[in-house]
This record gives C-alpha cells, sequence and structure tokens, in this order.
C-alpha cells in the first residue's frame, strides 16, 4: 500500500540550531515530492518539491530537502531554524499507479522553535 | 501562487443534516481535491476532480459524500446525512498551470463540527 511516514513527531529545538525532518515513502513507479508546512492558524502553504532532476531541491525559507531514491527518504533540511518556523511540517507524495495527482500524506511533524 | 478560498470557515451541525462545503479557486482551474483532517490525524485524500467529473476517490467518500461544480466556478462537497466521526478540517485544493498539475495548493480549510 501507498504510504508516507514521518518519523518525528515532535521536534523541539532553540533558535539557530539545525533542523532535519524524516520522511519515508513506499510507493510504486515515478513519484513527485512535497514538503508543506502549516503555521498556526494558517493553511497548508507549499515548502518546495521535487518532480525530476537535481535530488537537492531548495524551497521558500531556506529549506531544502533532498532526494534518496535508494532509501526513498525525503528529508527536510534547514541549517539554522528561526522562531517564526514554529509550525506543522507534512511531507506527501503523489505519482505511481494514480494519475490523478492525488496526495498521500505524511503524518505530519510538530516543529517548535524555542526564542 | 494564487491559492482557493473556503467558506464557510467554521460549521457547525447536528448528527443527521446535510452539509455543504465550498471551494472557490481565484484563478480558473480543471483539478481540485478535496481532503479531510481528523483533529490529531493525518491529511486525507477524499476525491480529486477534473474537468468536471470525478476522476479518483477514497475508501472514505461513500455514498454520503458528493462533489460538484454546479456554476463552473464553485466547487462543492456534500455531506448528505452527517455523523460524529466526519468531524474535520476539510481542506480543497486545486492544481497547478499546466506543466505542474501534480502540484496542488489548498484552500484555509473548514472546521466541521457535527455534534
Amino acid at each position: 500500500a501507498q504510504s508516507v511516514s514521518q518519523h518525528n513527531h515532535h521536534v523541539i529545538l532553540s533558535e539557530a540550531a539545525s533542523l532535519e525532518l524524516g520522511c519515508n515513502y513506499s510507493y510504486g513507479g515515478t513519484v513527485n515530492l512535497f514538503w508543506y508546512v502549516q503555521y498556526p492558524g494558517q493553511h497548508l502553504q507549499l515548502l518546495l518539491k521535487y518532480f525530476s532532476g537535481d535530488p537537492l531541491v531548495k524551497g521558500i525559507k531556506g529549506f531544502e530537502a533532498e532526494f534518496i531514491k535508494s532509501k526513498f527518504s525525503f528529508n527536510l533540511r534547514k541549517p539554522s531554524v528561526q522562531w517564526s518556523d514554529t509550525a506543522e511540517y507534512f511531507c506527501a507524495v503523489n505519482g505511481g499507479s494514480s494519475n490523478t495527482g492525488k496526495l498521500i500524506f505524511g503524518q505530519g511533524t510538530t516543529l517548535q522553535v524555542k526564542p | 501562487e494564487p491559492e482557493v478560498t473556503q467558506t464557510p470557515s467554521h460549521q457547525v451541525t447536528q448528527m443527521g443534516q446535510e452539509v455543504i462545503l465550498r471551494c472557490v479557486p481565484i484563478s480558473n482551474h480543471l483539478y481540485f481535491y478535496w481532503y479531510r483532517q481528523i483533529l490529531g490525524q493525518k491529511v486525507e485524500f477524499l476525491v480529486s476532480f477534473y474537468n468536471n467529473e470525478i476522476s479518483e476517490k477514497s475508501e472514505i467518500f461513500d455514498d454520503q459524500f458528493s462533489v460538484e461544480r454546479p456554476d463552473g466556478s464553485n466547487f462543492t462537497l456534500k455531506i448528505r446525512s452527517t455523523k460524529l466521526e466526519d468531524s474535520a478540517m476539510y481542506f480543497c485544493a486545486r492544481g497547478g498551470v499546466a506543466g505542474e498539475a501534480d502540484t496542488q495548493y489548498f484552500g484555509p480549510g473548514t472546521r466541521l463540527t457535527v455534534l
């Protein structure tokens, strides 16, 4: 079955610390990979995406993610977090056997950045 | 990227009542999606809608649910007879522009509370 797994449910960091959020997927065929962020009280916003090409993708607000096909992973990174990065982060996948674009989400990671 | 707007932001209803959730894309797109997020759980795909037809639906999307785009603009999700377990955030999403149809942009969501 298609699935997405995020290993960290709740992460607490101090400002300026480095961030890495894990995401693994189980999905047949070619996949597209996404990270969405949901700031408190706001809607899901696209952080970055990978369709093809360079496996290291850069998104908004200094985030980047690396697609490692052999590990079925798409981990999110940021070298130095800010208090404003406090939010919930969702990894998502589409493609494979579905051609309708439906997204399969991970369970989300809550990031709390202490000032 | 412009997003979608959703109304109402919060809907409270009695069990067994019908509810209609609305999604209004800011620009004209062909791909639309509904997702829901039960409190504390992951975002789940409900249905995809392309060119005024359902293109894929999940197991959750049973006969109690329906979608339509009655006036070529608003995209609605109807729940005919709500159950307590339908309480959730419901998110509408639209596909991206040509060439990135797999990227989805989300609305702010409607919080449905079934009493």
